[in-house]
């Protein structure tokens, strides 16, 4: 089993403040990396999917960034608002055993605090 | 517009009873996965299908089976509900095996006493 880590779990921060989290996943036979955005009540929605090494995505507010070589990856938020409130879900596909899995981090609660 | 869908959202049942959550997808994705949800775990892989007649194992498959008889569904069976069957149980679909997103479906919420 593949072991995908997310720091921290939990983060409170003031409306404004920006911020950022961290996925780490075994370095070896790197397929993709997803990041999801998961709302109390709600199923998660897909943020990024990320597949190259040195890998920058954005949309709006948010970003990330893909280290395959070292197993890493970063997920910003510039200037928090409450509706960023959620937890964010890492998922890591190893391309080794052939099934190509999503193996899922336990996620990084943020809540933002007008 | 092209839509995921479990039903039931709901359910409680008995240990030992059998029975069937339903996934319907209409992206026309090949690929659909079941996960589980627990506190302290995460979302753990149960099964899933990479087409009509494919079926795999996921992390966490022992006690649940699916069957892939068309494109649109994936029902995942719990033989003989037990309590540690307690969870939120979510499906999902994906154009490919992994380099696109999964769109996840609402989750059932079953409870097993």
């Amino acid at each position: 089993i593949l072991n995908v880590e997310q720091s921290p779990q939990s983060l409170h921060v003031q409306e404004g403040d920006s911020t950022n989290f961290t996925c780490s996943f075994p370095s070896s036979n790197f397929y993709a990396l997803h990041w999801y955005r998961w709302e109390t009540a709600k199923s998660p929605e897909a943020l990024f999917v990320m597949t190259l090494n040195g890998d920058e995505k954005k949309k709006g507010r948010i970003s990330a960034t893909l280290n395959t070589k070292e197993g890493y990856s970063y997920l910003y938020i510039k200037g928090s608002q409450p509706e960023d409130s959620a937890t964010y879900l890492c998922a890591f596909i190893n391309s080794g055993a052939g099934s190509y899995q999503l193996t899922f981090g336990k996620g990084t609660k943020l809540s933002v605090i007008p | 517009d092209a839509e995921i869908t479990q039903s039931p959202r709901h359910k409680i049942t008995e240990t030992g009873r059998q029975v069937t959550l339903a996934c319907h997808q209409t992206w026309n994705h090949n690929n659909m996965f079941w996960y589980r949800q627990d506190l302290g775990h995460g979302l753990r892989l149960i099964h899933y299908s990479y087409g009509v007649q494919d079926t795999n194992k996921g992390e966490v498959s022992d006690g649940y089976s699916v069957s892939r008889s068309n494109t649109e569904d994936l029902p995942l069976t719990l033989e003989s509900a037990a309590s540690s069957q307690t969870s939120v149980y979510f499906c999902a679909s994906a154009p490919d095996r992994g380099r696109r997103e999964q769109y996840f479906g609402p989750g059932t919420r079953l409870t097993v006493t």
